[in-house]
């Protein structure tokens, strides 16, 4: 069974600073991928990121940076030049490559992120 | 593009009510999917359709009834609800179960509360 790890159930940056956001996960599949989403206060989740298994090369979007360990089984989000809409929850699945659940996401209990001014 | 909408938006059904959630992409996504979440909790996986099949049940109740009319649609049928299902209501689609792009667009959701 896949399980993915957040532990830091809240964390704080000021504006304009880099924040990592921890993710650990733990599967037997050689193939996964894995995603990082943001779910503001209103409810919608928004992806932003994603990895998969083989990928040499560390996922990056915009401010966002995915820092894949493969090794270590992380795959930490980094945020930088943190903005006040960054204050969210966010959440690292992990997505299912096998047998009948193929392509469900597992989440991570989630981080609630606060950007301070 | 990459919107879900979902409708309604809020809603408030007693126990003895027959609701139903909408779920409407035009991304030409082939699968979509239904996920619950409580308050500060993860989404839970409900069901998902590939090319309008029912392909993954993670054994919900059936009093939650879903329906794929066509590709672009995904209704979630509710019935004699409890209290406890009351949450929000997530409907997510992606290109296709199993091939590449992987990841899953998730619409703004449905806030269920059940009395």
């Amino acid at each position: 069974a896949q399980k993915i790890t957040q532990t830091q159930p809240g964390m704080f940056v000021q504006e304009k600073e880099a924040v990592t956001l921890d993710c650990t996960y733990d599967t037997s599949d050689p193939s996964y991928g894995l995603f990082w989403y943001k779910q503001p206060s209103s409810g919608e989740m928004i992806f932003l990121i994603y990895q998969g298994s083989y990928d040499q090369q560390n996922a990056t979007e915009g401010r966002y940076s995915l820092n894949f360990q493969k090794a270590r089984k992380s795959a930490n989000l980094v945020i930088s030049a943190s903005q006040l809409g960054d204050s969210a929850m966010y959440f690292c699945a992990m997505r299912d490559a096998g047998g009948t659940s193929y392509g469900k996401l597992t989440f991570g209990q989630g981080t609630i992120l606060t950007v301070h001014p | 593009d990459t919107e879900v909408t979902q409708t309604p938006k809020h809603l408030v059904m007693g126990m003895t009510n027959k609701k139903s959630l909408k779920c409407e992409q035009h991304m030409g996504h082939r699968a979509m999917y239904w996920y619950k979440q409580k308050a500060k909790k993860p989404p839970e996986l409900m069901f998902v359709y590939s090319y309008e099949k029912l392909s993954i049940n993670e054994s919900v109740p059936s009093r939650f009834s879903p329906e794929c009319p066509n590709s672009s649609l995904l209704n979630l049928h509710l019935h004699a609800l409890q209290p406890e299902d009351s949450a929000l209501y997530l409907c997510a689609s992606s290109q296709d179960r199993i091939a590449a792009p992987y990841e899953q667009y998730f619409g703004p959701g449905t806030r269920l509360t059940v009395t």
